[in-house]
């Protein structure tokens, strides 16, 4: 089974500075999936970001990046340059890559942290 | 053209009624799912269909049952609701080999 904890129920950041949100992982799975989704309060979801376990180099969209960590199986979100729209709940997932496991194919969530961007 | 469209939005039924969620992607993909958002925002997935197969089968009551009549389509019907299936349920879908998951934008079930 595979477990996301975001230890971080909410977060403040000042407008234009960087925020760092955390997230670590547990699975048995030799391949996996790492993503970032965001949740704005009108409630859609929002794909941000996706590290494989395999890739050699940490993902970067834009203002988000994802560090990972993979020895300390951890893949935090860094925002740069927040911005007031950023405020939102952001989710942490895995996916199960490896077609023996039991994680095969299924996006597991982390409790999510509320991000609010002051001016 | 929204890619994943579920309807209705919101949905306001009394307890011990039958209602249905009905979910459609138009993105080609193969693989179809439904995820529970309940009161304190935890997301977790309820069922999965690839190719019209179910594939993923989480621990949900037998009063959920979901129904994928082709790769576009996946239904949500639900029996005999209780006040504690009041929930956001998202549907999303995926293609085999790419990573990328598209949400619906979710139906908000209250059960009074």
């Amino acid at each position: 089974a595979q477990k996301i904890t975001q230890t971080q129920p909410g977060m403040f950041v000042q407008e234009k500075e960087a925020v760092t949100l955390d997230c670590t992982y547990d699975t048995s799975d030799p391949s996996y999936g790492l993503f970032w989704y965001k949740q704005p309060s009108s409630g859609e979801m929002i794909f941000l970001i996706y590290q494989g376990s395999y890739d050699q180099q940490n993902a970067t969209e834009g203002r988000y990046s994802l560090n990972f960590q993979k020895a300390r199986k951890s893949a935090n979100l860094v925002i740069s340059a927040s911005q007031l729209g950023d405020s939102a709940m952001y989710f942490c997932a895995m996916r199960g890559d490896y077609a023996g496991g039991t994680s095969y194919g299924k996006l597991t969530f982390g409790q999510g942290t509320i991000l609010t961007v002051h001016p | 053209d929204t890619a994943v469209s579920q309807t209705p939005k919101y949905l306001v039924t009394q307890m011990g009624n039958d209602k249905s969620i009905k979910c459609e992607q138009n993105l080609g993909h193969d693989t179809m799912y439904w995820y529970k958002q309940d009161s304190k925002k935890f997301l977790k997935i309820m069922f999965s269909y690839n190719n019209k197969e179910l594939i993923i089968n989480e621990t949900v009551p037998n009063r959920f049952s979901p129904k994928s009549p082709d790769k576009a389509h996946l239904n949500l019907h639900i029996n005999s609701l209780e006040l504690g299936d009041s929930a956001v349920y998202f549907c999303a879908s995926s293609q085999k080999g790419t990573y990328g998951y598209t949400f619906g934008s979710g139906t908000r079930l209250t059960v009074v």
